[in-house]
C-alpha cells in the first residue's frame, strides 16, 4: 500500500522569505500523481500544485515549485516570497496513476506553516 | 470559476440520529468523493463513486454510510446512526474525466455528535 510522509509538523518563515517542506512516499506504481493541498484555517482543501510522476519536469505555480525526486520518492514544495496568507496547513497527497487500483488520495498528516511579518 | 458547494456547513447532532451531508459537485465532473478529517489529524478516504455506483470505499465506510446521487447535481452521504467519532470535518470532492487527475473540495461540512 502506498503512504506518505510529511516529517515537519511545523514549520515557520518570515515574510518574503523562501520555504522548503518536505514529503516522502512509498510506492510499486511506476505512474502516480502527488499533490500539495493547502489548508487555510477556514479548513478548505485548495490545490496548490501537481506533479505527474512520468515528467521529469518539476511543476512551477506562480510562486511555489516542486522538487520531485523520483529515485528517491521525494516531493518537497517550495514556497519564494513567501507572504502572510501563505500561513496554512499544508498537506501532500498521492494518487495512482491509469491502471491504478484505486483513484483516492491519499494523504500526509500534513505540516503547518506560519509566516512572521 | 466553477467550485464544490457543501451543506450544510455545520450539523450538530445527537447520538444515534440520521445526517444527511450534501455536495454539489463542479456540473460536468464525474467522479466524486467524500473524505473526512478528525480534528488535528489527516485527511482520509471515505468512498469514490462513479456512474452511479460505487467505485471503491475504505474500510471506515461500513454500514452506516451511503451514498446517492439522486438527480443530476447533487450527491449526499448520509450517516444512519452517528456515533460520537463520527465528530469531524467531512469534505466533498469532484473530479473531471480526462487527463487532469485532480480533485477538487468543498468548503466542507463540520458534524458533531453530542
Amino acid at each position: 500500500a502506498q503512504t506518505v510522509t510529511q516529517s515537519q509538523p511545523e514549520m515557520s518563515v518570515q515574510e518574503a522569505e523562501t520555504v522548503t517542506l518536505s514529503c516522502t512516499y512509498d510506492t510499486s506504481e511506476s505512474d502516480y500523481y502527488l499533490f500539495w493541498y493547502k489548508q487555510p484555517p477556514s479548513r478548505q482543501m485548495i490545490l496548490v500544485i501537481r506533479q505527474e510522476a512520468y515528467k521529469q519536469q518539476n511543476a512551477t505555480e506562480n510562486r511555489f515549485s516542486v522538487n520531485f525526486q523520483k529515485a528517491a520518492k521525494s516531493f518537497s514544495l517550495k514556497i519564494s516570497d513567501s507572504q502572510l496568507g501563505d500561513a496554512a496547513m499544508y498537506f501532500c497527497a498521492y494518487r495512482s496513476g491509469d491502471g491504478g487500483a484505486t483513484n483516492k488520495l491519499i494523504f500526509g498528516t500534513g505540516t503547518l506553516l506560519a509566516v512572521q511579518p | 470559476e466553477p467550485e464544490v458547494t457543501q451543506t450544510p456547513s455545520h450539523q450538530v447532532t445527537q447520538m444515534g440520529q440520521e445526517v444527511i451531508l450534501r455536495c454539489v459537485p463542479i456540473s460536468n465532473h464525474l467522479y466524486f468523493y467524500w473524505y473526512r478529517q478528525i480534528l488535528g489529524q489527516k485527511v482520509e478516504f471515505l468512498v469514490s463513486f462513479y456512474n452511479n455506483e460505487i467505485s471503491e470505499k475504505s474500510e471506515i465506510f461500513d454500514d452506516q454510510f451511503s451514498v446517492e446521487r439522486p438527480d443530476g447535481s447533487n450527491f449526499t452521504l448520509k450517516i444512519r446512526s452517528t456515533k460520537l467519532e463520527d465528530s469531524a470535518m467531512y469534505f466533498c470532492a469532484s473530479e473531471a474525466a480526462g487527463q487532469s487527475y485532480e480533485q477538487y473540495f468543498g468548503p466542507g461540512t463540520r458534524l458533531t455528535v453530542t
